[in-house]
């Protein structure tokens, strides 16, 4: 375990389903993220909160909503998927000007 | 907009070799990172780089940046079957305090016996 702890860590869901992907952190990190990560694609940076604030949302369709109660949770909301949503997502977290990320393990999101 | 390239993409080296994986970004930054990813589990940090002429060592993997050039190598040693994996540089754009990591394609090692 990294200290960045993601569930669940495989999701089906339906186009007109709605569901969420939790991420928690106990490092006393102050900046938390979203990346999406699909086949043959680099990385891609969603969404970066950084002392609970949204600081970067990266052009991403509103199908993907988050949100980031306190500085160790952070949510990502899902509804309406398309089947080209299915990837990897990955969560997070670093402390400002620290040391880069930590992730956690990902969830592997189908959309059917 | 910040662009990182990493080549070769796909490796396939002996045990035993040695090579080097390199990254090159397009603007400014001093803080670059390696991140090592095995098939289905998240990243793992290997190495942060955060000067200019900085190297780390760890085991077989050694990484350096040259900010100058705008790049970063990860050299491999005597590799060893358990070092094949997906290798990720990235970049740190973040202004204000705020980490902004762009990654690099990877490249996927794959060490043969």
């Amino acid at each position: 375990e990294t200290g960045v702890t993601q569930t669940p860590r495989h999701l089906v869901m339906g186009m007109t389903n709605k569901k969420s992907l939790k991420c928690e952190q106990h490092l006393g990190h102050n900046a938390m993220y979203w990346y999406k990560q699909s086949a043959k694609k680099p990385l891609e940076l969603m969404f970066v909160y950084s002392l609970e604030e949204r600081v970067e949302n990266n052009s991403v369709p509103s199908r993907f909503s988050p949100e980031c109660p306190n500085s160790s949770h952070l949510f990502l909301h899902l509804h309406t998927l398309q089947p080209e949503d299915s990837a990897l997502y990955l969560c997070a977290s670093s402390q400002v000007l620290g040391n880069g990320y930590t992730f956690g393990s990902g969830t592997r999101l189908t959309v059917v | 907009e910040l662009k990182v390239e990493q080549n070769p993409l796909f490796l396939s080296m002996q045990e035993g070799k040695n090579y080097t994986i390199y990254c090159n970004y397009s603007t400014t930054s001093d803080r670059l990172y390696w991140y090592r990813q095995d098939p289905g589990k998240s990243l793992e940090s290997l190495f942060v780089l955060l000067s200019n002429g900085a190297v780390k060592q760890e085991g077989r993997l050694m990484a350096s940046l040259d900010t100058k050039a705008r790049l970063s190598t990860l050299h491999i040693t005597a590799a060893v079957h358990d070092l094949s994996a997906t290798y990720f540089c990235a970049v740190d754009e973040g202004n204000f305090g705020n980490e902004k990591l762009t990654f690099g394609t990877g490249t996927r090692l794959t060490i043969i016996p």
